[in-house]
């Protein structure tokens, strides 16, 4: 089964502290993602990467910045944590394939940020 | 922009009654199609996809999807929902090589 694990399930930081979420995924997935889950809006993109030292903006990538040194692992840093980043922090991963293959994401479990 | 949506945000209904989740999209050329699953307090699971063939697609715990290309649209159905169907179910879209996107979800809410 694949697997993606997530440092922390919950986390509460100050407001202006740096934060750091790691995720590691353990099927040699070449994609990995961040999003934020909040009521009533769905999942975001953050930041997305297709490979190691990769990486390319999602659709809410504002005050978040991403690191991949390794291939399993993708970290998402919140430079100057707000109140307004309070939130579901998902990552997931996936293989890189071409047109018309089979493609799915595999999410983990979450982490429940509170910046106050 | 390329956007996927949710036609309800909150669904209510009693033990077998039939469920139809509605999901547009809005690219053109090909997609891939997918629903998640996220029962509460667990992580999102995949219920079903869609890439190519048989536009009726068939997933886990009874659930289907039929892909109709001329409406842009991918409805999720059950039959019979059961009380344990009660969860946060989302619509999800991509093109080859692209980061999904998702749809605000729907609550379901299944009472016994």
């Amino acid at each position: 089964d694949v697997k993606v694990t997530q440092s922390s399930r919950y986390l509460v930081k100050r407001t202006g502290e740096k934060v750091f979420l790691e995720c590691v995924q353990d099927m040699d997935h070449e994609n990995m993602f961040w999003y934020r889950q909040d009521p009533g809006l769905g999942l975001r993109l953050i930041y997305f990467s297709y490979d190691v030292k990769m990486k390319e903006k999602g659709d809410i990538p504002e005050g978040y910045s991403v690191s991949r040194e390794k291939k399993e692992r993708f970290s998402l840093i919140l430079e100057s944590a707000s109140t307004n980043q309070t939130s579901m922090y998902l990552c997931a991963s996936s293989f890189l394939l071409g047109e018309g293959g089979s493609y799915e994401q595999y999410f983990g479990p979450g982490t429940r940020l509170t910046v106050t | 922009a390329q956007s996927v949506s949710q036609h309800n945000h909150h669904v209510i209904l009693s033990e077998a009654a039939s469920l139809e989740l509605g999901c547009n999209y809005s690219y053109g050329g090909t997609v891939n199609l997918f629903w998640y699953v996220q029962y509460p307090g667990q992580h999102l699971q995949l219920l079903l996809k869609y890439f190519s063939g048989d536009p009726l697609v068939k997933g886990i715990k009874g659930f289907e999807a039929e892909f109709i290309k001329s409406k842009f649209s991918f409805n999720l159905r059950k039959p019979s929902v059961q009380w344990s169907d009660t969860a946060e179910y989302f619509c999800a879209v991509n093109q080859a090589g692209t980061a999904l996107i998702f749809g605000k979800g729907t609550t379901l809410s299944v009472s016994s």
